[in-house]
């Protein structure tokens, strides 16, 4: 199984900032990650597949770049309605795995 | 539009059983898979297993061998996830989420609302 460890668990930002969300895998997989957002009483969205490609209606301030074992998540420019918990996610290996989540907060 | 729709909260004591649906609409349900995915307060979401919905073939995760079944019923474009021996730490919410094809990959684009099952002596 492959376990994914996301840092840091919580990042502490203003809006505007720039985040940016790490995706360890415990193995190189040569498939492809997703990242989802998810936000307090809501359902995961998805942000980004096949480690680079923004879902339909995801703003372009979000980008996902990696390869191997090492992935990232990049929020180029926090707005308000970005504080959320990010996951990252593969399923190139099975069993499908998620990371523990990185919650981005309002400093 | 596409709606999964889930059946509601749960309250099992351990050693029971307990079963959960998932209603889709807005599209065709034999053409997309059905993944089962938990999350514990506070964790990450967990994969549990996914049906085919237009053949029926399952697979579960080791973690949940011989405890889990997810079936479907195509005349009511329903799955249905059945856990049992359920003990206090299967305390979670459960999701329904529809599988899709990007690119040459499949990820979950449409997710139910959850349904939380409680599981307390």
């Amino acid at each position: 199984e492959i376990v994914l460890t996301q840092s840091p668990a919580t990042l502490s930002l203003s809006p505007g900032e720039r985040a940016t969300l790490s995706c360890r895998a415990s193995q190189s997989f040569s498939g492809y990650l997703a990242w989802y957002q998810q936000k307090p009483g809501q359902a995961p969205r998805l942000l980004i597949f096949d480690t680079f490609n923004r879902a339909t209606g995801v703003p372009a301030r979000f980008s996902g770049s990696g390869s191997g074992t090492d992935f990232t998540l990049t929020i180029s420019g926090l707005e308000p309605e970005d504080f959320a918990v990010y996951y990252c996610h593969q399923r190139s290996i099975w069993p499908i795995t998620f990371g523990g989540g990185t919650k981005v907060e309002i400093k | 539009q596409v709606q999964l729709v889930q059946s509601g909260t749960e309250v099992k004591k351990p050693g029971a059983s307990v079963k959960v649906s998932c209603k889709a609409s807005g599209y065709t349900f034999t053409g997309n898979g059905i993944h089962w995915v938990r999350q514990a307060p506070g964790q990450g979401p967990e994969w549990m297993g996914w049906i085919n919905a237009g053949n029926g073939e399952t697979q579960y995760s080791q973690k949940f061998h011989g405890r889990l079944t997810i079936t479907r019923d195509t005349s009511a474009s329903t799955s249905y996830m059945e856990l049992s021996s359920l003990r206090s730490e299967d305390t979670a919410l459960y999701y329904c989420a529809r599988d899709s094809r990007y690119t040459t990959n499949y990820y979950f684009d449409y997710w139910g609302q959850g349904a939380s099952v409680s599981v307390s002596s």
